[in-house]
């Protein structure tokens, strides 16, 4: 299986939105409910934000949220923060896969 | 509270092996699939495989089947990931991470992270 397809670069303002989209096949993204995302401040260790496509674990803001829509799963950030700049990966078939990360920028 | 602590930065030459553990506290170390994933300097995340703490069963990425050994001792909640024939290529922060869902639910989402050992392979 190859890795999933992300943007290697996003931005916006503060305040703003943004989406960041990870692309798969039937095999994976699209064939199953269990995409997560992961953020990752510079030289620290990744955290999680989304599991199964939409859902939050404890703690983490409603700005963030999840969905899915055939074999491409988007993040999006809303409300942008400058604590937001960070990487960003999609992971999907129970991590078995990873995208190729995605800089956001807040302007 | 709940945690991975991961052993210290490795350096080793070309073809040697290199183990690295991760103890887990704060919650049932049984109870919870450890994954194991590695970050090239600059790069993005590959994932390396699981072990199933309870039964010590694995799954492990076909890129490293045959080079990755994880291991775990429950006595004292500690997974280990054990790498050999390193190349350079092999130069990495890795890190364990825990599953969020029980065992029986099967593997999916990491949860709590270690905070990486890193591996630098040089002659």
């Amino acid at each position: 299986q190859s890795a999933l397809t992300q943007p290697p670069s996003a931005s916006g303002s503060p305040g703003q939105s943004v989406t960041i989209s990870c692309t798969g096949t039937s095999s994976d993204v699209g064939g199953y409910n269990y995409v997560s995302w992961y953020q990752q401040h510079p030289g620290k260790a990744p955290k999680l934000m989304i599991y199964e496509v939409s859902k939050r674990p404890s703690g983490v803001p409603d700005r963030f949220s999840g969905s899915k829509s055939g074999n491409t799963a988007s993040l999006t950030v809303s409300g942008l923060q400058a604590e937001d700049e960070a990487d960003y990966y999609c992971s999907s078939y129970a991590g078995s896969l990873f995208g190729g990360g995605t800089k956001l920028t807040v302007l | 509270q709940v945690q991975l602590v991961q052993s210290g930065a490795e350096v080793k030459k070309p073809g040697a092996s290199v183990k690295v553990s991760c103890k887990a506290s704060g919650y049932t170390f049984t109870g919870y699939y450890v994954h194991w994933v590695r970050q090239a300097p600059g790069q993005g995340l590959e994932c390396m495989g699981w072990i199933n703490p309870n039964s010590g069963g694995t799954n492990y990425a076909q890129k490293f089947q045959g080079r990755v050994t994880m291991t775990r001792d429950t006595s004292i909640s500690t997974a280990y990931m054990e790498l050999s024939r390193l190349r350079s290529d092999d130069t990495a922060m890795y890190y364990c991470a825990r599953d969020w869902r029980r065992i029986a639910a099967g593997p999916d989402a990491f949860d709590i992270w270690g905070q990486g050992t890193m591996v630098t392979v040089s002659s």
